[in-house]
């Protein structure tokens, strides 16, 4: 069973902290890494997206990946109220044909405090 | 960019009705469109992979002949929900595949069967 893991939170920190949002996932063979943001009610947007093992950012935004211990995380700096989401990891799988579906972690709940 | 649209944003239908909801893609070709369904503070789960021209692959437990899944070009695909009822109220959300990579969402569709 290939999974994603990550903690449902809530994260809780103040406003203008470092949010760190993590996420493992179990098939070796992933290539592809998403982070979403879904807020209550919505549909998920793309916030960052990794291929390749290091550091990425964008803007208060970077993803790290790490494809030896399996892990990929996000950090996001200067925390804003707005940032309060739900943050969706999902990890691209590889099938036989020409589908890329994604296998999505549960969420992490983060809560951003004036 | 990558713009996915759906329509309707909401329908609310009785009992025993079908519910079609389209899904397009604005400004990109999609080769492959999934299709979601999010129950309230669930998380996403995949219902289907639909590539153009073909049939769809549908997940373990959706009952293909229930949703019935069009992807008639590389911009448009459809979801009909076929004799309707409230267990199948939910938030409905389609994405695509830009690229053959990411996921693009589409804002979703909230069905309420009656």
């Amino acid at each position: 069973q290939k999974e994603v893991e990550q903690n449902s939170g809530p994260l809780s920190v103040p406003e203008g902290a470092i949010a760190s949002l993590n996420c493992t996932y179990s098939d070796r063979v992933s290539q592809s890494f998403f982070w979403y943001r879904q807020y209550s009610g919505k549909s998920p947007e793309l916030i960052m997206s990794i291929y390749s093992n290091g550091d990425k950012e964008d803007g208060r935004f970077t993803a790290q990946l790490n494809k030896a211990s399996q892990y990929v995380s996000l950090l996001i700096r200067d925390s804003q109220p707005s940032d309060s989401a739900t943050y969706l990891c999902a990890v691209n799988q590889l099938p036989a044909g020409n589908n890329r579906k994604l296998i999505w972690g549960l969420g992490t709940s983060l809560a951003v405090n004036p | 960019g990558a713009v996915v649209s759906q329509h309707p944003s909401w329908v609310i239908c009785k009992s025993g009705t079908s519910v079609k909801i389209e899904c397009r893609s604005l400004d990109f070709q999609a080769t492959t469109m999934f299709w979601y369904r999010q129950f309230p503070k669930q998380s996403l789960m995949l219902m289907a992979t639909s590539n153009e021209g073909s049939k769809a692959t549908y997940e373990q437990g959706v009952e293909k002949d229930k949703f019935l899944i069009n992807h008639a070009s590389l911009t448009l695909s459809t979801l009909t929900v076929t004799s309707a009822h409230p267990e199948d109220s939910s938030f409905y959300i389609c994405s695509a595949s830009k690229e053959g990579k990411t996921q693009y969402f589409g804002p979703g569709t909230r069905l309420l069967v009656l």
